[in-house]
């Protein structure tokens, strides 16, 4: 039930394009859900985040698209550039959890000249 | 701000050695996490500390993990005796408490590979 279904596992956009990943979870009681972007080498950053007490949060080229009946949430890269190659975490926590993060399996993000 | 720090950034060791990771997560930030990463997988949370206390190690396979937090500021993980499985990248991340714990920032990791 704290399982956190991420796809697809890999994505190749043309630059401009839009890259769509999507999220789906078990638990209801999930009230963060952020997403992680993690280069090479690097540890995962925070990207961008929401509750679900809202449907839409947008921060510049980043949308998170969040469906509650679904149990489904989604991450959208406008005009996708090569420096959003990476890879991208859906997350989600449970603030009566110790706000612990689950994570997705990943997707491998390139976005091709 | 400096962000989170971790050393070595990468480690080969054979099976049955012992490995220690070690971890100084964001001047003033009370909850400290331990993930691992196996190759192509999310990070897995294996030990949560709030200050110098055990806050969840559920997941931390005490038989051969270890990890402590003793001042309540950096942390050591260590594994004893490795195995094959235990390939993968080890983060560190910290946030300011518990009640933020939905904004944790991570280190670069450690690597290790067991041969």
């Amino acid at each position: 039930q704290q399982q956190v279904k991420q796809s697809p596992q890999s994505l190749i956009v043309q630059k401009g394009g839009i890259s769509i990943i999507n999220c789906a979870y078990e638990n209801t009681a999930f009230d963060y859900f952020p997403w992680y972007q993690q280069f090479p080498g690097k540890g995962p950053a925070l990207l961008i985040a929401i509750r679900p007490d809202v449907s839409e949060k947008k921060e510049g080229r980043f949308t998170i698209s969040f469906n509650k009946s679904a149990k489904q949430f989604s991450l959208h890269i406008m005009d996708s550039q090569p420096g959003d190659s990476a890879t991208y975490f859906c997350a989600a926590s449970l603030t009566g959890g110790g706000n612990k993060l689950t994570f997705g399996t990943g997707t491998q993000l390139k976005v091709e000249l | 701000e400096a962000g989170v720090a971790q050393s070595p950034r990468y480690k080969i060791i054979e099976k049955r050695q012992s490995v220690a990771f070690w971890c100084n997560p964001i001047s003033g930030h009370a909850t400290l996490y331990w993930y691992q990463q196996i190759l192509g997988q999310g990070p897995k949370l294996l030990i949560q500390f709030q200050n110098n206390g055990v806050v969840d190690d559920s997941q931390l396979p005490k038989d051969r993990f270890s990890a402590e937090r003793l001042k309540g500021v950096d942390s050591t993980l260590k594994i004893q005796p490795a195995k094959l499985e235990d390939s993968a990248v080890y983060l560190c991340a910290s946030s300011l408490d518990l009640g933020t714990g939905y904004e944790q920032y991570f280190g670069p990791g450690t690597r290790l590979t067991v041969t």
